[in-house]
């Protein structure tokens, strides 16, 4: 298994100002996203964290507000660019193992992002 | 801690008796499921897996169950108890894909 920590675990932050969540795994992995989950919402995938090259971002995600990058096989940074009260969700970085097939997918805690 | 899901469906069961947990995924090419619990202020965490060649796996105290044909899955808890209070999440993958999609979770609140 994987233990990811993730800072901050949370943040009040203003309309208009950028925030960066990095993301620390203990161990090298294949795959690493960002999912948001907003209040009272299920998960949802940001984009996949690519190691020495651009993220790939999912429907709805673009690389200049949600800016990753993945310098090497354990760490990970998520920006939230010029945030507004809608961007205030939780943020998930989350790790796995394999590329294809079955295996487990890892979490973080989150970080709570309040956007006033 | 803050409270995740606040309007989610909500299961209730009474202390000691079995929870069932439903999940309907929607990609007929998935065949790999996970069932997390995310419990307030935490991120998800893994309980159960299964694959498509299966209909049944059990671990401790849970068994999830897997229905093909009409693209279902379900999760069930014995004994439940006040730890198991938690929103639990579905989440699907295709053998060559990469990324789970998830269910919209369904929070279980333990009655003492």
């Amino acid at each position: 298994s994987a233990v990811i920590s993730q800072k901050p675990s949370r943040d009040i932050c203003q309309r208009g100002t950028s925030l960066t969540i990095q993301c620390q795994v203990d161990s090298q992995v294949t795959m690493m996203f960002w999912y948001r989950q907003q209040p009272g919402q299920s998960l949802t995938l940001i984009a996949t964290a690519n190691q020495g090259s651009e993220a790939t971002y999912e429907s709805g995600f673009v690389i200049d507000k949600f800016p990753i990058s993945r310098p090497n096989l354990t760490f990970s940074t998520l920006t939230v660019s010029n945030m507004s009260p809608e961007d205030s969700s939780i943020y998930l970085c989350s790790a796995r193992g394999l590329a294809e097939g079955t295996g487990e997918l890892f979490f973080g805690e989150g970080s709570r992002l309040t956007v006033l | 801690g803050e409270s995740v899901g606040l309007h989610l469906p909500t299961l209730s069961v009474q202390e000691g008796d079995n929870s069932i947990i439903n999940c309907a995924y929607s990609n007929s090419a998935s065949d790999y499921f996970i069932w997390y619990k995310q419990e307030s202020g935490k991120g998800p965490q893994f309980i159960i897996d299964i694959r498509s060649n299966m209909d049944k796996r059990q671990g401790q105290r849970v068994t999830v169950l897997l229905n093909k044909t009409v693209k279902h899955l379900s999760l069930q808890i014995a004994a439940t108890q006040p730890g198991d209070s938690a929103v639990y999440f579905c989440a699907e993958k295709e053998n060559y894909g990469q990324n789970f999609v998830f269910g919209p979770g369904t929070r279980l609140s333990v009655l003492p």
